[in-house]
């Protein structure tokens, strides 16, 4: 079965502070997608990246980063220069594979990030 | 348009009351899912709908009745609900077979007394 751990609970970090919250997966599909979300208190899960199984290129969107490594199975989110409005719930997910056309997210269990001024 | 709209924001009901949540998008998506997040935990699927037909069910109680009356739409019926189904509801869309496009609704922040 497919599984996503986020071994971070929570974090807590003053503002400015880079912080990364790790993800790792097990799969044994062949192709899946991997995804961060980001999920404020109004409770909206808004989507921040995607990634597929066959592209291990890291990828930089401002202050954001992330780091896909199949051979350790992980796939972390950084956070340079963090900010108040950072802070969140933040999920990593995986896809299942296809089933009759649709497909599963599996989640994590969450990391709630707290950045303090 | 890349949004799936989701209607009330907030619903409150009793145990004996009748409601249903509602999801909309328009953006050709014929894969729509209904996902249940209690606090603190992450979302949990319930039921996905393929070219508007069911095709998966997670083992969920009868007392939530999915529909999907047309490509765009797609609702949840609520009957004899309890306290412990209190939790926020999520609607996503996708395009069937491309999981990496996979928008969520805003979600129903709903409460059973």
């Amino acid at each position: 079965a497919q599984k996503v751990t986020q071994a971070q609970t929570e974090i807590s970090v003053v503002e400015k502070e880079d912080v990364t919250l790790d993800c790792v997966y097990e799969t044994r599909d062949t192709t899946y997608y991997l995804f961060w979300y980001k999920q404020p208190p109004s409770g909206e899960l808004v989507f921040l990246i995607r990634r597929n199984s066959f592209d291990e290129q890291n990828e930089i969107s401002g202050r954001y980063s992330w780091n896909f490594q199949k051979s350790t199975s992980s796939f972390n989110f950084t956070i340079t220069a963090s900010q108040v409005v950072d802070s969140a719930v933040y999920f990593c997910a995986l896809s299942e594979a296809y089933l009759q056309g649709a497909q599963k997210l599996v989640f994590g269990q969450g990391t709630r990030l707290t950045i303090n001024p | 348009d890349t949004e799936v709209t989701q209607t009330p924001k907030h619903l409150v009901m009793g145990m004996t009351n009748k409601k249903s949540l509602k999801c909309e998008q328009h953006m050709g998506h014929r894969a729509m899912y209904w996902y249940k997040q209690k606090a603190k935990k992450p979302p949990e699927l319930m039921f996905v709908y393929s070219y508007e037909k069911l095709s998966i069910n997670e083992s969920v109680p009868s007392r939530f009745s999915p529909e999907c009356p047309n490509s765009s739409l797609l609702n949840l019926h609520l009957h004899a609900l309890q306290p412990e189904d209190s939790a926020l509801y999520l609607c996503a869309s996708s395009l069937p077979g491309r999981p990496e496009f996979k928008y969520f609704g805003p979600g129903t922040r709903l409460t059973v007394l």
